[in-house]
């Protein structure tokens, strides 16, 4: 079955820095590969997703996000952040579990924190 | 386009009792999933359907029933609540399976004492 790491529970950057958050992913093929975000109150909302081809994915809200088999990671990047992106953050992997459920894994999610 | 709606918002119950959660979306989508999430743990799948008529288990379906009559409605029931139930739960839905992007709904937040 294929499962989903996010190893930092918590990041906290400064407004206008430049942000990266980590993402492993175990699956034998090659993965669907999402990230969402949500924000407090609210439900999830899709920043981008890697299916296929060019490595490098661009999402909404100027986030873009690496795909790379060798190191089966799929990090998501920002090179200036705003208070805006405060929020939690969930990488998800989806896949067909051999006979199992037709849905998404996801991480246990990072929460952004920005100072001002 | 109101997207996925869910109500109620909120519900206290009493261990043992029963409710329903519901679920709708005015997208014409095939797929839809019930997730909870638990603090720190991420989503977790309970149910998914593929179409009106079609449902099937995901990862923690223990304690609830789903049922898909129309392609718009996906109610989710909780059969004898107990306080392990307590979560928030999100409806989603995708036009197809899980290479598409999934909607999701503002999420129910129940709390079972």
């Amino acid at each position: 079955a294929q499962s989903v790491t996010q190893p930092d529970i918590h990041i906290t950057v400064s407004e206008g820095a430049s942000l990266e958050l980590r993402c492993n992913y175990s699956y034998g093929a090659t993965p669907y590969l999402f990230w969402y975000v949500q924000s407090p109150g609210q439900g999830l909302q899709l920043l981008l997703k890697y299916f296929s081809g060019d490595t490098l994915v661009q999402g909404i809200k100027g986030f873009e996000a690496e795909f790379k088999r060798s190191q089966s990671s799929f990090n998501l990047r920002k090179p200036s952040v705003h208070w805006s992106d405060a929020a939690e953050y969930f990488c998800a992997v989806g896949a067909r579990s051999g006979g199992g459920a037709d849905g998404l894994t996801f991480g246990k999610g990072t929460h952004l924190i920005i100072q001002p | 386009n109101a997207g996925v709606t869910q109500t109620p918002k909120f519900r206290i119950l009493k261990i043992g009792q029963s409710m329903t959660l519901q679920c709708a979306q005015d997208m014409n989508h095939n797929y839809m999933y019930w997730y909870r999430q638990d603090p720190g743990m991420g989503l977790k799948l309970i149910y998914y359907s593929v179409g009106a008529g079609i449902t099937d288990k995901g990862e923690v379906p223990n304690g609830y029933n789903v049922s898909r009559s129309t392609t718009e409605d996906f109610p989710l029931r909780l059969e004898l609540a107990a306080p392990s139930q307590t979560s928030v739960y999100f409806c989603a839905s995708s036009f197809q399976d899980f290479s598409y992007e999934q909607y999701f709904g503002p999420g129910t937040r129940l709390t079972v004492t």
